[in-house]
């Protein structure tokens, strides 16, 4: 069946300027989760949706960033303002319900803020 | 493909050796822990999960070991073969949500052919 996939799976900017990654999570997943990988560390976590409720914004970086989920199914981040220390791979996560489920990745999308 | 972490700690292990990648993780109320296997240019992915009402768990070729005490989590994977080369981390959720996922730093297992 289909994962969850990402897009794009590469992107190359210049600082200052904006840019939006795309999340599809598995169909039926509630849950969705944004990450973020440095080189060389591990996963940060950026924000979370559950269905219909207030996202968990709690590990957003700063107010460049920001995260929507349109229909309870796609969801889309955004930076503003890109800054060279923004260059990371995003992941994007989705689970079935909230309660202790398995999350499933998806592929990334690879960030270059030059 | 993209490199994952570059200092990372690594384990060498021979083909057909067993390996054991060690996690220590942080909050003694946490409830849920997952194993994932990371792939250079590719996400994480599921090996296997435990929850705090056990110590132990086996899988296909894989064991997870829980140590509450000590505040221990442990991979055991079985006659390693080279397609087992990744970057391992574990994670855990506390009981006050089903919220992120808090993740080690990884370990890199290297298979030695």
């Amino acid at each position: 069946g289909a994962g969850v996939s990402q897009s794009p799976s590469n992107k190359v900017t210049e600082k200052g300027k904006d840019v939006e990654l795309r999340c599809d999570p598995i169909s039926g997943h509630t849950a969705l989760y944004w990450y973020r990988q440095s080189l060389g560390q591990g996963l940060e976590f950026l924000i979370y949706f559950q269905g219909n409720s207030a996202p968990d914004k709690s590990g957003l970086p700063s107010d460049r960033f920001s995260a929507e989920r349109t229909g309870g199914s796609v969801s889309t981040l955004t930076i503003q303002r890109t800054q060279q220390e923004d260059s990371a791979v995003y992941l994007c996560a989705s689970s079935l319900s909230p309660d202790k489920e398995t999350q499933y990745f998806g592929p990334g999308t690879r960030l270059l803020v030059l | 493909g993209e490199s994952v972490g570059l200092h990372l700690p690594t384990l060498s292990v021979q083909e057909g050796d067993n390996s054991i990648i060690n996690c220590a993780y942080s909050n003694s109320a946490s409830d849920y822990f997952i194993w994932y296997k990371q792939e250079s240019g590719k996400g994480p992915q599921f090996i296997i999960d435990i929850r705090s009402n056990m110590d132990k768990r086996q899988g296909q070729r894989v064991t997870v070991l829980l140590n509450k005490t000590v505040k221990h989590l442990s991979l055991q994977i079985a006659a390693t073969q080279p397609g087992d080369s990744a970057v391992y981390f574990c994670a855990e959720i506390t009981p006050s949500g089903n919220t992120p996922l808090v993740f080690g730093k990884g370990t890199r297992l290297s298979v030695i052919a």
